[in-house]
């Protein structure tokens, strides 16, 4: 069963406009990390962020993590076409091999 | 090689038939795993591999499903009696080392099953 929460489900946005995403969780995590995923591929990892970081940028991304509300969010700043995509939150808690995702949100970027 | 690579990219069989998928994990990467994903959902744990053992194979669905990693690099995902609801994209991941924190796994581009 999925316990992370993407959000929204959907998002359209123009291109250079930005485009921020929320995710949810119910355990304790080690790390949450967010990936992307182009219609019918594989995921791509995108970044890595530790339970006891808050903040952490790499390129246009920018993840938080606020733990007390079990809560994540990715912000991609001046948005392309090309990052049009589902994105997915996902985190490993005790095991800290067991990836447990998200549905997803599906971020279309229009030129 | 460079990055997870899976064979087949697309694998169409009838019901009741007998499948394998195949992962090829980065090269020294030490712990293997097979997810699996259907339409509009994100992936769901199905087992994981530390070296040739399977160290938790807890998501399989059911006894149908058995996955086999003999030498410790490549693994083998094997569906018996294939079903119409085993249709979804399998998802093979692997990371250097699945101890602490900060431990990436990498996917590959995944086999995408059919079954008819």
């Amino acid at each position: 069963s999925q316990q992370g929460e993407e959000d929204p489900q959907a998002l359209s946005i123009q291109e250079g406009e930005n485009a921020t995403m929320n995710c949810s969780y119910k355990t304790s995590i080690n790390n949450l990390q967010w990936y992307r995923q182009n219609s019918g591929r594989g995921l791509v990892h995108l970044i890595l962020i530790r339970s006891n970081e808050r903040e952490k940028h790499s390129g246009r991304l920018r993840v938080t993590l606020d733990t007390s509300k079990k809560s994540s969010s990715l912000l991609i700043t001046a948005s392309r076409a090309a990052d049009t995509a589902s994105y997915f939150c996902s985190y490993s808690g005790g095991s800290n091999y067991k990836l447990t995702f998200g549905k997803g949100t599906l971020l279309t970027v229009n030129p | 090689g460079a990055g997870v690579s899976q064979t087949p990219s697309n694998k169409v069989t009838e019901k009741g038939k007998y499948v394998e998928l195949r992962c090829d994990p980065i090269s020294g990467h030490t712990a293997l795993y097979w997810y699996r994903q259907s339409l509009g959902q994100g992936p769901e744990f199905l087992i994981y591999f530390q070296g040739t053992g399977a160290a938790d194979d807890s998501g399989l669905p059911n006894d149908r499903f058995f996955a086999v990693r003999p030498e410790g690099s490549v693994s083998t995902l094997k569906i018996q009696r294939t079903e119409r609801g085993d249709s979804a994209m399998y998802l093979c991941a692997s990371s250097l080392t699945p101890a602490g924190v900060g431990d990436t796994q990498y996917f590959g581009p995944g086999t995408r099953l059919t079954v008819l």
